[in-house]
């Protein structure tokens, strides 16, 4: 299996602050990486594919580049929708992985 | 746009078989792979495995003894069958579609309690 583990596990910021998630894979691939948004009591909702692909409909505001083993999910000006939990998920092969998680707290 | 609707039992007893069923509508089940993937209260992901209408499946290896997932094409309906629950099986667990990989869609979540 290929983990997928994500820093910080935690992270407080401020309304309009640029954030950087890392997630990190035990084994090297493409970019067959996957990022999503989830709030408490809701479903994933999915942000970005293919490691820097934009889903439709989400705010350009996020971003996500890697290949390999490193991968990151950027926010460019941080707003108040933003603060809820973001993991990463691998498809390179199965089983699917996803990372613990990292938490986006207001500062 | 595809909806994905799970239903089933809150509660099963442990050593039992927890039975949860999704529900497609809006769109063609046999255009897509389904998957289960369940969350423990506060903790993260977990991918339990896929199935496809072709009658294609591919289980987590940590699951695999205890899952069976099928799909129903004419009542539309993809479910998750996994046998000699504990209490380690509590979680909210999610029905999602994919085409390439990556899940485009997500049910609601459905929690299930494994106790006595």
């Amino acid at each position: 299996d290929i983990q997928m583990t994500q820093s910080p596990s935690t992270l407080s910021a401020s309304v309009g602050d640029r954030v950087t998630i890392t997630c990190r894979a035990s084994q090297s691939f493409s970019n067959w990486l996957a990022w999503y948004q989830q709030k408490p009591g809701k479903a994933p909702k999915l942000l970005i594919y293919k490691a820097s692909s934009l889903e439709s409909g989400v705010p350009s505001r996020f971003s996500g580049s890697g290949s390999g083993t490193e991968f990151t999910l950027t926010i460019s000006s941080l707003q108040p929708d933003d603060f809820a939990t973001y993991y990463c998920q691998q498809y390179n092969s199965y089983p699917h992985t996803f990372g613990q998680g990292t938490k986006l707290e207001i500062k | 746009q595809v909806q994905l609707q799970e239903s089933g039992p809150g509660l099963v007893k442990p050593s039992e078989t927890l039975s949860l069923t999704c529900t497609v509508s809006g769109g063609s089940i046999s255009s897509y792979y389904w998957s289960w993937i369940r969350q423990p209260p506060g903790k993260g992901l977990e991918w339990i495995g896929y199935g496809h209408y072709s009658g294609s499946t591919n289980y987590n290896p940590s699951l695999k003894s205890r899952v069976t997932l099928s799909v129903d094409t004419s009542k539309k309906q993809f479910s998750l069958k996994l046998g000699s629950v504990t209490a380690a099986d509590t979680a909210v667990y999610y029905c999602a579609m994919y085409r390439n990989g990556y899940y485009e869609g997500w049910g609601q979540g459905t929690l299930v309690t494994v106790s006595s």
